[in-house]
Formats: C-alpha cells, structure tokens, sequence
C-alpha cells in the first residue's frame, strides 16, 4: 500500500513563528502536494513538486513555501505565521501521468495563536 | 476555467436505500473524473476514476459512478447505503491528460447514513 506520513497530527503555534509541515512517500512518486481544507472550501492547492528541486505555485501560494531536496520529502514551510493560516493542512503524492490518483496523508492540523 | 461543482453540501439517506451524491464539472477537453471520500480526523482516500471507455464506473466499498458526458455530470451511486459509509465525499477533475496531474477537487458533499 502507498504510504504519505505527515509529520505532525496536531501542531499549536505562534504568530510571526516559521512553522514546517513535513511529508514523506514511500512510492517512488514524482509528484507531490500541498493542500490546504477548510469548511466550505474544499481542497485548495498551495504549491506542488513534479521532480526534487522543482515546484510551482498553486491557486494560494502567498504566505508558504516549499522545499524538495529529496524524492520522497515535500515540505510546507510558513515563513511567518498568522491566525489566518489555521487550517487542515494535507500531502499527496502521485505518479506523473493525469489518470494516476493522488495518494493523500491524514493530516496536519495547524492551530496559529 | 475548470471547475467542479457538488451542489449538495449534505446528503441525508436511511440505511439500506440507495444513495447518490451529484457532481457537475466544467473543463475543456476529455477530463479524468476521481471521487474520494474522507472519514473523520483522516486525509483522503480514493474511490474510484473515470478515464474512457465504459460510462459506469465501479470503485471501492461498493461504490459506482456514471459519467454523462451531455450533462457534464459524474455521480457517485451505491446500490444499498451503509451507516458506515457516512463520511465527506470529494469529487475532483484532471484537466491534464499528460503532466503534473493537478486536480481540482469540489467543496465536498457529507453523507449521513440514518440507521
């Protein structure tokens, strides 16, 4: 089965703190993502990887960063947190071709003080 | 712009009768379709994919999905609904039949089985 492990379940932080959200898989996948859920909202895409040392922005990238020095490890980084940012935040990762489904983790739920 | 539309936020149905919950999408060309479902405190877990051929779609759990292409529409049907089905569903749309398979997924549909 794939595996996508997010580093944290729950995370509780400050305001102005960097915040890193870690995510790693174990299928050899090329493509890897960050999503944020909220109510109402569905998924929103903030960056996705389509190779190590690649990314490109998604549709709400202001605010975080990414970073994929390694094939299996995709982080979230946000530069300087704020209460507008308390959010399900969620990894996925995929095969490159459009008809391979996402493979998702469980999670991180972020709390920004 | 591609977009996809789940027009019900909750979907209320009794246990043993059959369930739909309706997804319409709006992309150019010939889209890859996917629905998910997602339980409590989980991420998302696949269901099942439209990518051509047979417009009905059979995926994990029991669940089938029918592709009308007239009607842009993607629904998620079991013939025989679960309490344990309930759970957020996901419907979402591949434009991209080569690349960086970016999906855009809907606002999500809850499915409360009633015992």
């Amino acid at each position: 089965d794939v595996k996508v492990t997010q580093s944290s379940r729950y995370l509780v932080k400050r305001t102005g703190e960097k915040v890193f959200l870690e995510c790693v898989q174990d299928m050899d996948h090329e493509n890897m993502f960050w999503y944020r859920q909220d109510p109402g909202l569905g998924l929103r895409l903030i960056y996705f990887s389509y190779d190590v040392k690649m990314k490109e922005k998604g549709d709400i990238p202001e605010g975080y960063s990414v970073s994929r020095e390694k094939k299996e490890r995709f982080s979230l980084i946000l530069e300087s947190a704020s209460t507008n940012q308390t959010s399900m935040y969620l990894c996925a990762s995929s095969f490159v071709l459009g008809d391979q489904p996402q493979h998702f983790g469980d999670g991180t739920r972020l709390s920004i003080l | 712009a591609q977009s996809v539309a789940q027009p019900e936020d909750q979907v209320n149905v009794a246990e043993g009768n059959p369930l739909t919950v309706k997804c319409t999408y709006s992309v150019s060309g010939n889209p890859y379709l996917f629905w998910y479902v997602q339980y409590p405190n989980r991420g998302l877990q696949f269901l099942l994919k439209y990518i051509t051929g047979d417009n009905l779609v059979k995926g994990s759990y029991g669940f089938e999905a029918e592709f009308n292409k007239s009607q842009t529409s993607f629904h998620l049907k079991k013939p025989s609904a679960l309490v344990s089905d309930s759970a957020l569903y996901f419907c979402a749309v591949s434009p991209d039949q080569t690349g960086a398979n970016n999906l855009f997924f809907g606002t999500g549909t809850r499915l409360t089985v009633i015992p």
